[in-house]
């Protein structure tokens, strides 16, 4: 079973600070992605890698950062959190075009 | 704009029919699909992905492709009310390992 995991199910942070999402997964896939899903807008994806140290930008990553210093992790950071950025936040990892998602972290931004 | 497109719903069907979900596809070039199930309040899951034109069978799952026609459609067979959920339309985008994903429709199976 594949399994991808993701720091925390909930998250209460203050306007301006700095968060810090982490992914794991545990089948030695290649590629990682950082989606956030927010009701009437869908599934939007923030970025993703392909490779350890490698990452490309997705539809909206104004305001986020990622890190992929080994393979099997992928972090997600907001720089300086804001209000609009309170969401659900999804990562997932796959080889090929099949992606398998994590549990999801809910953050509010207060 | 590339897109894929679904009905929002709710699709309701009595427990025991068969859901039918369909969704359309813009990028011709899109050679893989998949269907994604997500409950309220968790993690979308995939249950069936479907790469050549035809159908394909998985349990109560059948998965359609017409590349032609440029739609994705998924039969649940004996529908069941833990069926109820949110499904997915996924396909692959501009030849990458990304996937476009549609809005998703909302399946109530009534008991």
């Amino acid at each position: 079973d594949v399994k991808v995991t993701q720091s925390s199910r909930y998250l209460v942070k203050r306007t301006g600070e700095k968060v810090f999402l982490e992914c794991v997964q545990d089948m030695d896939h290649e590629n990682m992605f950082w989606y956030r899903q927010d009701p009437g807008l869908g599934l939007r994806l923030i970025y993703f890698s392909y490779d350890v140290k490698m990452k490309e930008k997705g539809d909206i990553p104004e305001g986020y950062s990622v890190s992929r210093e080994k393979k099997e992790r992928f972090s997600l950071i907001l720089e300086s959190a804001s209000t609009n950025q309170t969401s659900m936040y999804l990562c997932a990892s796959g080889r090929n075009y099949e992606q398998y998602f994590g549990p999801g972290t809910r953050l509010t931004v207060t | 704009q590339k897109e894929v497109e679904q009905n929002s719903g709710p699709l309701s069907v009595p427990e025991g029919a068969i859901a039918s979900l369909n969704c359309t596809y813009s990028d011709r070039g899109s050679q893989s699909f998949f269907w994604y199930r997500q409950y309220s309040g968790k993690s979308p899951e995939l249950i069936m992905s479907i790469y050549s034109n035809g159908d394909k069978e998985d349990g109560r799952f059948t998965a359609q492709l017409n590349k032609a026609s440029q739609y994705v459609s998924l039969l649940i067979r004996d529908s069941q009310p833990s069926d109820s959920a949110t499904y997915l339309c996924a396909a692959e985008l501009d030849s990458s390992y990304k996937l476009i994903f549609g809005s998703g429709t909302r399946l109530l199976v009534r008991p």
